[in-house]
């Protein structure tokens, strides 16, 4: 089955700077990526997500870029705020029917 | 639309009692995922209920199952609970449209405690 890596599990920065969450995934066929974050004693919520056919999607502040040769996709926030704080979940799906495998999680701290 | 509910949202058992989890998904969704989240471990997929069905399994032992109902609504079950369970339970629902059909709707979980 999928098996996702997701690098690292703890990320501190300063407010404004930027963070990079990398992760790894082993199924080929995994054809949809979506980033969720999850705020301390809240369900994780969908920020954003990318298909197979797609190199590179932004959003405001974040930005998602795929590598689908070297099987890893990341997520880039710029200008970070403390309100960005919150643990970071990566997944890979092959879509349909399939169940998406999370990687562990990033736990993002910014400081103010 | 109404988002994912869940009840209850905070339950203490002790060993060897059994749990029973309820989810209510988004309406019109037809399928029900659900998880285990515990500190470092991420979420732990346990199955996924769909029209009814189980349609998708996750590694966890015979103690943990579930149903769904006509109403798409679903239950999860531990029964002869282990410290080991205590967790956070998450259920999730996934969009019939097209274009999103894979984002999952999580609800906002169970916390679950055992003694």
């Amino acid at each position: 089955g999928e098996n996702v890596e997701q690098h690292p599990s703890t990320l501190s920065v300063q407010e404004g700077d930027s963070a990079v969450i990398k992760c790894t995934y082993s199924d080929s066929a995994s054809n949809y990526f979506p980033w969720y974050k999850q705020e301390l004693g809240k369900r994780p919520q969908l920020i954003i997500d990318i298909r197979s056919n797609v190199g590179e999607k932004k959003d405001q502040r974040i930005a998602v870029t795929l590598n689908k040769t070297a099987k890893h996709f990341s997520l880039h926030i710029t200008e970070t705020q403390p309100e960005d704080s919150a643990v970071y979940f990566c997944a890979a799906s092959k879509g349909g029917s399939y169940i998406p495998t999370f990687g562990r999680g990033t736990s993002l701290i910014v400081h103010p | 639309k109404a988002g994912v509910t869940q009840t209850p949202r905070y339950l203490i058992k002790t060993r060897g009692q059994q749990v029973t989890l309820s989810c209510s998904p988004i309406s019109g969704h037809r399928s029900v995922s659900w998880y285990q989240q515990t500190p470092g471990q991420g979420l732990q997929f346990l199955f996924e209920y769909f029209s009814e069905t189980q349609r998708n399994k996750g590694n966890f032992p015979g103690r943990f199952s579930g149903r769904q109902f006509s109403n798409s609504r679903s239950e999860m079950n531990v029964s002869t609970l282990e410290l080991g369970d205590s967790a956070l339970y998450l259920c999730a629902s996934i969009s019939t449209a097209t274009s999103r059909r894979e984002t999952q709707y999580f609800g906002p979980g169970t916390r679950l405690l055992v003694l």
